[in-house]
């Protein structure tokens, strides 16, 4: 399985609401990352996880959460989003090997629309 | 610091034509170089990387890229490209640390193949 598997495809939701958006790999990678993607943009890092701990959190504002529950699955909690938050969230593992160099496994994204 | 430059943010070219995407960036510390394809509306997929070696790279899809360390360059080619090329390209550089989980993109390039 060389897969990284987001779930929804497609989200809606109004600046009140409280969402999730679900990552899962079972590559037994132990770096995660969400990154955040505008249209005809490159993605943007978000939050990065290594070893089921925050390593990286690149001042993204606290309406975004991120949990790491276990080495398979990453989430992002949203909470009170404008409608410029509206993007494609991208999450993506990696072997975490010291030194880097390492591949970057993509799932399909989900697409936040804040209304 | 690191960036990141795709001077060209659209390519068209016609079918079974070569083609170059240029990158070209700038790091304070050694990186290693990578190339991204984005199909719509799916996620990243590696097509290349550079680590060390020989400075002449070949990944999926019949790609190749040049690594030119005296003009911090690292472009993408192609000798004949066809229809399901078109796509987005994005160049990307991660610092060689410890930690080696950040990966800083170029702002793409849209190539499109003409029949």
């Amino acid at each position: 399985d060389t897969e990284v598997t987001q779930t929804p495809k497609h989200l809606v939701m109004g600046m009140t609401n409280k969402k999730s958006l679900k990552c899962e790999q079972h590559m037994g990678h132990r770096a995660m990352y969400w990154y955040k993607q505008k249209a005809k943009k490159p993605p943007e890092l978000m939050f990065v996880y290594s070893y089921e701990k925050l390593s990286i959190n690149e001042s993204v504002p606290s309406r975004f959460s991120p949990e790491c529950p276990n080495s398979s699955l990453l989430n992002l909690h949203l909470h009170a989003l404008q409608p410029e938050d509206s993007a494609l969230y991208l999450c993506a593992s990696s072997q975490a090997l010291t030194g880097g160099g390492e591949k970057l496994f993509f799932g399909s994204g989900t697409q936040l629309s804040v209304l | 610091a690191q960036s990141v430059t795709q001077l060209d943010s659209q390519v068209p070219v016609f079918e079974e034509a070569p083609v170059e995407l240029r990158c070209n960036y700038s790091s304070s510390v050694s990186v290693y170089l990578f190339w991204y394809v984005q199909y719509p509306n799916q996620g990243l997929q590696l097509l290349l990387k550079y680590l060390s070696g020989s400075t002449l790279v070949k990944g999926i899809n019949g790609f190749e890229a040049e690594f030119n360390k005296s003009q911090t360059s690292f472009h993408l080619r192609k000798p004949s490209v066809h229809i399901s090329d078109t796509a987005e390209y994005f160049c990307a550089v991660s610092p060689i640390t410890n930690t080696g989980n950040q990966f800083y993109f170029g702002t793409g390039t849209s190539l499109t193949v003409i029949p």
